[in-house]
């Protein structure tokens, strides 16, 4: 079974400083990963997704992420944040298993202060 | 293309009344997903379909609950009949590719049962 955990639930930071939003994941198969973000009042809306090749994947908005398979991890990370990134920040998984559902984690509220 | 379709937006009800929440996918897409987001439970998916046959319905709470997609372009989810804990937000998405595509969300229906 797939699963991913995003490890903080919050996450504030302050304008044009970095920020890293962690994800980790299990699975017994090889696995596509995806970033999502959802401002409110609105539906998610893809930032970024891995599939195969470079571990480095850019993003909209800025927005990078690093697949380590090793460390069964995929965090997001910007160099500097605006206040317009303040939003809800979803890592997903899914895999040739389960029918190729995709798992959600929990999401990560990105606030970010002036 | 205008994206995912949710109708109603908002839909206040009183207990045991039914209810029916309305998607429409974006053209093309055949895959389609059901899910609903509150504070406590975060985001859950409910049922998907893949070229109109539901492929899991596992998410789906109890029998009150159910998802049909009559063709490519429409899928519903009926409560029936409500209860005051199903009020949170449905979310309707479709993608081209199961697994490895993007999934694009529609705006939502805010769900209120008094």
């Amino acid at each position: 079974a797939q699963s991913v955990t995003q490890l903080d639930s919050q996450v504030p930071v302050f304008e044009e400083a970095p920020v890293e939003l962690r994800c980790n994941y299990s699975s017994s198969v090889s696995v596509y990963l995806f970033w999502y973000v959802q401002y409110p009042n609105q539906g998610l809306q893809l930032l970024l997704k891995y599939l195969s090749g470079s571990t480095l994947v850019k993003g909209i908005n800025g927005f990078e992420a690093e697949f380590n398979k090793s460390q069964t991890s995929f965090h997001l990370r910007k160099p500097s944040v605006h206040i317009s990134d303040t939003a809800e920040y979803f890592c997903a998984v899914s895999g040739n298993t389960g029918g190729f559902k995709t798992i959600f984690g929990a999401g990560t509220r990105l606030f970010v202060k002036a | 293309d205008a994206g995912v379709i949710q109708s109603p937006r908002h839909e206040v009800t009183e207990m045991g009344q039914e209810v029916t929440l309305r998607c429409k996918p974006i053209s093309g897409h055949n895959s389609l997903f059901w899910y609903r987001q509150t504070m406590m439970r975060g985001l859950e998916l409910l049922i998907y379909f893949n070229n109109n046959v539901p492929i899991d319905d596992s998410g789906m709470p109890e029998d009150r609950f159910s998802a049909k997609m009559p063709n490519a372009s429409f899928s519903t989810l009926k409560i029936q009949p409500s209860e005051p804990r199903d009020s949170a937000v449905y979310f309707c998405a479709s993608s081209g590719y199961m697994g490895s595509g993007e999934q694009f969300f529609g705006p939502g229906t805010r769900l209120t049962v008094l």
